[in-house]
């Protein structure tokens, strides 16, 4: 089955770093790629997504390449912000199937 | 609302009881998700509605859970005898049709 393997947090970075957070996925067919961030105490909301291979989402600064080669859609940031702390969560939604299936989520602290 | 809308956000009922959650998703989406989230599980699917039809329950984890969408809309995730491993961030989410987009808050639940 569909599966979302994402690396183990928790990350602590200073502002202004260099953000990567690790995501592969293992699916049959081409599936849409997904990240969302769920700040403290708030729901799930949508970071960016790509529906295809080597398509780039972006939003807000993060930054995730579909690379169907690694199996993998990595979310970058070049600095981030006290605001970016979070729990970043990769997800992926089958070709014909309208489930998303998740990471297990990473959580990001952002020092000043 | 501009977004989805979960209530009650808590919820604490001793084991055995039944519990209804509740799930106002935004106006015209025609696809609504429930998820669970749960800390030894991450995030998991429980069942899609498209419209008032449920073509995906296969995440329901026992026959304690079922739910149901009425008008399109609204929509009632309903537990019976609840169990303490019933405890979870329960999530809605909704969509125009296909993934998910959009996720409430969540309605927290704690067995006692």
């Amino acid at each position: 089955g569909d599966s979302v393997t994402q690396m183990e947090g928790p990350v602590t970075l200073s502002e202004e770093a260099f953000l990567t957070i690790n995501c592969t996925y293992t699916a049959t067919g081409y599936p849409s790629l997904f990240w969302y961030v769920q700040y403290p105490g708030e729901g799930l909301q949508l970071l960016l997504k790509a529906t295809k291979a080597d398509d780039k989402g972006s939003n807000k600064g993060f930054e995730a390449t579909y690379r169907k080669e690694t199996t993998s859609f990595h979310l970058e940031k070049g600095s981030v912000q006290v605001s970016d702390s979070a729990v970043y969560f990769c997800a992926l939604s089958g070709g014909s199937n309208y489930k998303l299936t998740f990471g297990k989520g990473t959580l990001l602290t952002v020092n000043p | 609302g501009a977004g989805v809308s979960q209530s009650p956000s808590n919820k604490v009922t001793e084991k055995g009881k039944d519990v209804e959650l509740r799930c106002d998703p935004i106006s015209g989406h025609t696809a609504l998700y429930w998820y669970r989230q749960s800390l030894g599980q991450g995030l998991e699917f429980l069942i899609y509605f498209q419209g008032n039809s449920a073509p995906d329950k296969s995440g329901l984890p026992s026959d304690r859970f079922s739910a149901e969408r009425t008008g399109g809309s609204v929509s009632t995730l309903t537990i019976q005898r609840t169990q303490q491993e019933d405890s979870a961030v329960y999530l809605c989410a909704s969509s125009p049709q296909g993934t998910p987009l959009h996720f409430g808050n969540g309605t927290r639940l704690t067995v006692t």
